[in-house]
């Protein structure tokens, strides 16, 4: 079984552009979610979807944005970017529950110019 | 705290064992977890355990887990350099598929 996959792995952005990243999860997982790696702030969580709705929402701006397929596939977009926005962006697929183990993605990382 | 905390540094010898320790926030938490990450890669599960057990483990890896003093531990048995690598423990919170993750423990293996 293929295992969480991310495009683009690199991207390289300036400041006031914006961004979309993607994610599809393992087959037969439902619920993707989205983390920021930085080296000062370490992983946080900035959302999850599930049945292309968003279930839980970390403590981001809103220039952070998601949605969610219904084929389970899923998107992250930031607008208006900013030099701060620059890191690894990791996503993670589950079955379904509530606290259900999460398998993530190889991530892309972000740079901004 | 609100911090998931974690010693940031461990250096072994290959063929020691590694004790990874972790002190996590939320008593509520269902599953802990333990995930590896190698150096330009994603986050790798290694291993998780349900918040009822004291103890798992799974080949070289064991988990113990003190729910009294929110204390969570990873033991790397006969550690080898492909150990190498990150790892962060990490805590379900609020009863969702959010995760607070400690900033990780650098895992150094010599030889």
């Amino acid at each position: 079984k293929a295992g969480v996959t991310q495009t683009p792995r690199y991207l390289i952005k300036t400041r006031g552009q914006q961004v979309t990243l993607s994610c599809s999860p393992i087959s037969g997982h439902r619920s993707v979610s989205w983390y920021q790696q930085t080296p000062g702030q370490g992983l946080q969580f900035l959302f999850e979807y599930f049945s292309e709705t968003q279930r839980n929402k970390g403590n981001f701006p809103g220039r952070f944005s998601g949605r969610q397929f219904s084929n389970s596939r899923s998107e992250m977009n930031v607008s208006t970017l900013e030099l701060g926005d620059s890191a690894l962006y990791l996503c993670a697929s589950s079955l379904a529950d509530i606290q259900e183990t999460q398998y993530f993605g190889p991530g892309t990382r972000l740079l901004v110019l | 705290g609100e911090d998931v905390e974690q010693s940031l540094f461990l250096s072994v010898r290959e063929g020691d064992s590694s004790v990874i320790n972790c002190t996590y926030t939320d008593s509520s938490s269902t599953y802990l977890y333990w995930y590896k990450q190698e150096p330009g890669a994603g986050l790798q599960l290694l291993t998780y355990i349900f918040s009822n057990m004291d103890m798992k483990q799974d080949q070289r890896l064991t988990v113990l887990l003190n729910k009294k003093d929110k204390h969570l531990s990873l033991r790397i048995a006969d550690t080898q350099t492909g150990d190498s690598a990150i790892y962060f423990c990490a805590e379900s919170i609020n009863g969702n598929n959010d995760m607070r993750f400690g900033a990780g423990t650098r895992l150094t293996v010599k030889p």
